[in-house]
């Protein structure tokens, strides 16, 4: 079966370092995604992992252990702005595209 | 560049009427998907299509149809609304994807819908 598992609430301070973490159980894997969701907008795209280790991207940085079916999202000196929900997602088969969401977690980020 | 655009942003419907939420997009996209999110709970896929005159079931297609007669549309009909269809309904497009290609979803901004 599929599964997709991320903590459901976080807090950090401004300026701080979060990790959020997310670990799969999926019938096939072709990349796994993270996506940022204000409230009552649409998900944005942020990282795409689909080999092992670490994708830097300015502020915000994502790794894959695909042996341990896991995955963690970096954010550095948060911002207030960071306040969203992060949405971990899968894709298990090439050639469809659909992905497999996560039920996000909701980061709340204080000054 | 509009991207995905989805009309309309809000909706409420009676037990039993039927609407259909429109989806376009310019960029081309071969692929394009519907949606839908509740208080929560995860997207789901409702159904996709990876190009005109194709589209195929995801995770909860029961009580919506879909067609793609066109590259750029891609709307969803709700014929008998039911309460358990209140939701917020995304539609979203990308590139096909291949192996080691990250083809990232392009999201619309969402049609909230109320079905009372």
């Amino acid at each position: 079966g599929q599964n997709i598992d991320q903590p459901t609430e976080m807090t950090a301070t401004e300026g701080a370092i979060v990790q959020i973490n997310c670990t799969y159980q999926t019938s096939g894997f072709n990349g796994l995604f993270w996506y940022q969701q204000h409230a009552g907008e649409a998900p944005t795209f942020l990282s795409y992992n689909v080999l092992d280790g670490l994708e830097e991207k300015g502020r915000f940085s994502s790794f894959l252990s695909r042996s341990k079916g896991y995955s963690y999202l970096l954010l550095k000196e948060l911002q207030m702005k960071d306040s969203a929900s992060y949405l971990c997602a899968v894709r298990e088969v090439a050639g469809k595209g659909n992905l497999i969401f996560g039920k996000g977690t909701k980061l709340s980020v204080k000054p | 560049n509009a991207g995905v655009t989805q009309t309309p942003k809000f909706r409420i419907l009676k037990i039993g009427q039927s609407m259909t939420l429109q989806c376009t997009q310019d960029m081309n996209h071969n692929y394009m998907y519907w949606y839908r999110q509740d208080p929560g709970m995860g997207l789901k896929l409702i159904y996709y299509s990876v190009g005109a005159g194709i589209t195929d079931k995801g995770e909860v297609p029961n009580g919506y149809n879909v067609s793609r007669s066109t590259t750029e549309d891609f709307p969803l009909r709700l014929e008998l609304a039911a309460p358990s269809q209140t939701s917020v309904y995304f539609c979203a497009s990308s590139l096909p994807d291949r192996v080691g290609d990250s083809s990232p979803l392009h999201f619309g901004n969402g049609t909230r819908l109320t079905v009372t």
